[in-house]
C-alpha cells in the first residue's frame, strides 16, 4: 500500500514567517502534486513535480521533489494570512500494467497565517 | 471556465437508505476519481475510473459501495444502504492521464446519515 506522510498536521505562525511543509514515502512516484484546500471547496492543483530533483517556485511558494522520487516538500517564504489553509500533496502511481495514475494524498497541513 | 460538477451539494440522509451521487467531469478528461473526505482519514481515494473503465476500486466497501461511469459525462457513486459512518464529504475529480494525472476537484457532496 502506497503511503504519503505529511508533517507537520498543524501549523500556526506569523505573518511574515518562513516555514516548510514535508511530504515522505517509501515509495517512488511518477509525479508529486501540491494542492490547497479552502473550507467548502475541493483541493485546488497548485504545482505538480516530475523529474527527480525538481524545484519548482510559484511566487513565495517553492516545490522541491527529492531525488529519488519518494519525497517532497513545499516552502512558504514571508507567509501572509492569505496563505491560511489545507495543504495537500499527492502522488501519482507509477505505471503498471495500464494502472498508473492512481493519485493517493497525504493527510494535509492545516495552516494559519495570523496577521 | 471548465469545471467539475457535482450534485448535490448536501445531502441528509436517514440510516438505511440509498443515496446517490453524480459527477460530470470537465469535457475531454478522461480519469475520474472518487475520492472521501473526513478529519480522521483524510482524503481516501474510493474508486477511479480511466476512459470510463474501473481501474480500482479496492478503497471501496464493496458490500455496500458501487461507482459506475454510464457515459462519459456522468459518473455515479451510490451507497446503500447508508450508515452514519458514511457522513463525509464525497468529492469526484478528473483528469488528463499523463505522467501524473493533475486532479481537477467538484465542490463536493457534504452526506449526512443520522
Amino acid at each position: 500500500t502506497q503511503l504519503l506522510e505529511q508533517s507537520p498536521q498543524f501549523l500556526s505562525i506569523q505573518e511574515g514567517e518562513n516555514l516548510t511543509v514535508y511530504c515522505n514515502s517509501s515509495s517512488v512516484f511518477s509525479s508529486l502534486q501540491w494542492y490547497r484546500q479552502e473550507p467548502g471547496e475541493g483541493p485546488v492543483l497548485l504545482v505538480t513535480v516530475v523529474t527527480g530533483g525538481e524545484v519548482k517556485k510559484l511566487k513565495r511558494l517553492t516545490f522541491q521533489f527529492g531525488d529519488a522520487r519518494k519525497d517532497s516538500s513545499l516552502h512558504i517564504t514571508a507567509a501572509q494570512p492569505g496563505d491560511t489553509g489545507l495543504y495537500l500533496c499527492a502522488g501519482a502511481a507509477v505505471m503498471i500494467y495500464n494502472q498508473g495514475g492512481k493519485l493517493i494524498f497525504g493527510q494535509g497541513t492545516e495552516l494559519s497565517v495570523k496577521p | 471556465d471548465a469545471r467539475v460538477t457535482q450534485t448535490p451539494r448536501h445531502k441528509v440522509t436517514e440510516m438505511g437508505q440509498e443515496v446517490t451521487m453524480r459527477c460530470q467531469p470537465i469535457l475531454g478528461h478522461n480519469t475520474v476519481f472518487w475520492y472521501r473526505q473526513t478529519m480522521m482519514q483524510g482524503l481516501e481515494l474510493l474508486a477511479y475510473f480511466r476512459n470510463r473503465a474501473p481501474l480500482d476500486d479496492s478503497g471501496m466497501p464493496k458490500d455496500r459501495f458501487s461507482a459506475e461511469m454510464p457515459d462519459a459525462t456522468l459518473a455515479t457513486l451510490k451507497i446503500q444502504p447508508s450508515e452514519p459512518r458514511d457522513s463525509a464529504v464525497y468529492f469526484c475529480a478528473s483528469g488528463r492521464f499523463l505522467r501524473g494525472t493533475e486532479a481537477f476537484f467538484g465542490q463536493g457532496t457534504r452526506l449526512t446519515v443520522v
